[in-house]
């Protein structure tokens, strides 16, 4: 089955700078590659999504790469907020669906002042 | 939308209980999947549902879990009898034609 990873597993930033997350996959067939964002006490949630069909894509502050050759995909969130501190997962879909993912083990984000 | 609704939020109780959690699906969603996360394995696929049907139950750990989904706006997830290392955070989520997926705030279970 699909096998994600993800690194790195904590990342400390200065509100401003750029943060990047990257993660690396298994399954050559996996066609779909989200992130998504957890906050304390709450359910993830999407912020970003790629299909393999495109190699970047953006939405204000976040960016998503792919490269399928590598087989490894990457997010990107530039000027950093303190709301930005939470714990960010990737994840593929291993079959070509965007049903069952894989989720990579997660990054947590800390944003200072 | 409310969003997907799960309930309790919280749940104890003791070895050898039985535990129903339970979830409500966004409106005119078609799938429905059940997590369970820990600090050791992460964010894990348990089953999923299109359709009311069992799709892929290969997660499901072991038969002491059971799921079901007698309508397009309910679905269970049970343990029986439970054990100390159930305890997690399981949350249901829920998505139109494989699009988007939508997660609940969590079941926090602790078995004690």
């Amino acid at each position: 089955g699909e096998n994600v990873e993800q690194h790195p597993s904590t990342l400390s930033v200065q509100e401003g700078d750029s943060a990047v997350i990257k993660c690396t996959y298994s399954d050559s067939a996996s066609n779909y590659f989200p992130w998504y964002k957890q906050e304390l006490g709450k359910g993830p949630q999407l912020i970003i999504d790629i299909r393999s069909n495109v190699g970047e894509k953006k939405d204000q502050r976040i960016a998503v790469t792919l490269n399928k050759t590598a087989k490894h995909f990457s997010l990107h969130i530039t000027e950093t907020q303190p709301e930005d501190s939470a714990v960010y997962f990737c994840a593929a879909s291993g079959t070509g669906t965007a049903s069952k993912l894989t989720f990579g083990t997660g990054t947590r984000l800390q944003v200072t002042l | 939308d409310a969003g997907v609704i799960q309930s309790p939020r919280h749940e104890v109780t003791e070895m050898g209980q039985e535990v129903t959690l339970r979830c409500k699906p966004i409106s005119g969603h078609d799938y429905l999947f059940w997590y369970r996360q820990t600090m050791m394995r992460g964010l894990e696929l348990l089953i999923y549902f299109n359709n009311n049907v069992p799709i892929d139950d290969s997660g499901m750990p072991e038969d002491r879990f059971s799921a079901k989904m007698p309508n397009a706006s309910f679905s269970t997830l049970k343990i029986q009898p439970s054990e100390p290392r159930d305890s997690a955070v399981y949350f249901c989520a829920s998505t139109l034609a494989q699009g988007e997926q939508f997660f609940g705030p969590g079941t926090r279970l602790t078995v004690l």
